[in-house]
């Protein structure tokens, strides 16, 4: 079965700093695809980056990258310039296929992220 | 604005009763997910539906049901047989062939049993 692991619930940043979040997966699938989500306060999920398994070069979106490392099943999130707004819960996410030609997701348990001014 | 609804935001609950969270969605998408959220945990899927008047479970139905009778909504009804109800809620949905399995996301509800 496909699983996400994100081993830390919070970390601290600094404003303007560059942080990376962590993330690694166990699937057999050869076609898979990772996702990034942000969660603010407020509780609605923002998508932030999309890595497509067969994608060579690492995703981008602004602020966020993605540093994907295939051997090691990794899938960090690299925020870089980080501001205040960018405090919320972030989770690491991966597709997972189903008959018809949907997708479902699996999420990990999350980080808190904290940006000190 | 195109978006997903979900209402009520905040729902409290007797034990013992049933209670259905609204989802409501205009933008025209065919898939829809029920998705929870306990605190320290990531999502887990409950229930999703493809198209009209089908779904499947998810991983956690147990003590859910769920109907598709249009394409723009997916009631969820937490019914009295799930042993621990409190939590928040988050729907979702996605168009069969946008960017591949990116979902959007009401703002979800939080339940609470008293």
């Amino acid at each position: 079965a496909q699983k996400i692991t994100q081993t830390q619930p919070g970390m601290f940043v600094q404003e303007k700093e560059a942080v990376t979040l962590d993330c690694t997966y166990d699937t057999s699938d050869q076609s898979y695809g990772l996702f990034w989500y942000k969660q603010p306060s407020s509780g609605e999920m923002i998508f932030l980056i999309y890595q497509g398994s067969y994608d060579e070069q690492n995703a981008t979106e602004g602020r966020y990258s993605l540093n994907f490392q295939k051997a090691r099943k990794s899938a960090n999130l690299v925020i870089s310039a980080s501001q205040l707004g960018d405090s919320a819960m972030y989770f690491c996410a991966m597709r997972e296929p189903v008959s018809g030609g949907y997708n479902k997701l699996i999420f990990g348990a999350g980080t808190r992220l904290a940006v000190h001014p | 604005d195109g978006g997903i609804t979900q209402s009520p935001k905040y729902l409290f609950r007797k034990e013992g009763q049933n209670v259905t969270l609204s989802c409501e969605q205009n933008l025209n998408h065919d898939a829809m997910y029920w998705y929870r959220q306990d605190p320290g945990q990531g999502l887990r899927l409950i229930y999703y539906s493809q198209i009209v008047n089908d779904f499947q479970k998810g991983d956690i139905a147990e003590g859910y049901s769920v109907s598709r009778e249009k394409k723009e909504s997916f009631p969820l009804t937490v019914t009295s047989a799930q042993k621990n109800p409190t939590a928040f809620y988050l729907c979702a949905s996605r168009q069969k062939g946008g960017r591949v399995g990116e979902l959007f996301f009401g703002e979800g509800s939080r339940l609470t049993v008293l």
